[in-house]
């Protein structure tokens, strides 16, 4: 079968650093993504890896290992306004997207 | 974890044709439900927020008419692009929302339809 799992949950304070896992199990794979998606908004695109390795993006970082089935994502120096759910979500070999749960990262003061 | 499906996954058509494209919530019911469109930056756009029984809230920008929402039941959600040019070939998602009780309700999203129009 295709599946996703990520933390249903994270806490996290303000100025730390936080790392959301994803693993997923599929029967092909054209990438993976993590999106942002704040209370009653649309999902903002973070990041897109499709090969394996780390892509840094001022704040938000995504690692990828193909191999292991698992990718994260890394945010550095938090802030109140990270406090969203963070959706990890990829292509199959067919383009369909599977979708994670989402995490919903809170940011204590 | 709830499931949401799309329907059909993959369409071709012509230029000038009518496409429809359904969303359904497989195990829950959905009051509300949400279409994207995904461009090739891959960020997502939201189209409209469609209600059951009432008629779709469109952002702005995107056109009623062209992009019929069509939310029957609280399982089913229609998007149809009417008239369809090439430049409507993208990959549209759908989510839908379920409702929790005493908890932020959670969005769940649906594998997307990729449209090409010739």
């Amino acid at each position: 079968g295709q599946n996703i799992d990520q933390p249903t949950e994270m806490t996290a304070t303000e100025g730390a650093i936080v790392q959301i896992n994803c693993t997923y199990q599929t029967s092909g794979f054209n990438g993976l993504f993590w999106y942002q998606q704040h209370a009653g908004e649309a999902p903002t695109f973070l990041s897109y890896n499709v090969l394996d390795g780390l892509e840094e993006k001022g704040r938000f970082s995504s690692f990828l290992s193909r191999s292991k089935g698992y990718s994260y994502l890394l945010l550095k120096e938090l802030q109140m306004k990270d406090s969203a759910s963070y959706l990890c979500a990829l292509w199959d070999s067919n383009y369909q997207l599977i979708w994670g749960a989402g995490t919903k990262l809170i940011i204590k003061p | 974890g709830a499931v949401v499906s799309q329907h059909p996954s993959r369409v071709i058509c012509k230029s000038g044709t009518s496409v429809k494209i359904e969303c359904r919530s497989l195990d829950f019911q959905a009051t509300t439900m949400f279409w994207y469109r995904q461009f090739p930056k891959q960020s997502l756009m939201l189209m409209a927020t469609s209600n059951e029984g009432s008629k779709a809230t469109y952002e702005q920008g995107v056109e009623k008419d062209k992009f019929l929402i069509n939310h029957a039941s609280l399982t089913l959600s229609t998007l149809t692009v009417t008239s369809a040019h090439p430049e409507d070939s993208s990959f549209y998602i759908c989510s839908a929302r379920k409702p929790s009780a005493g908890e932020t309700d959670t969005q769940y999203f649906g594998p997307g339809t990729r449209l090409t129009v010739l």
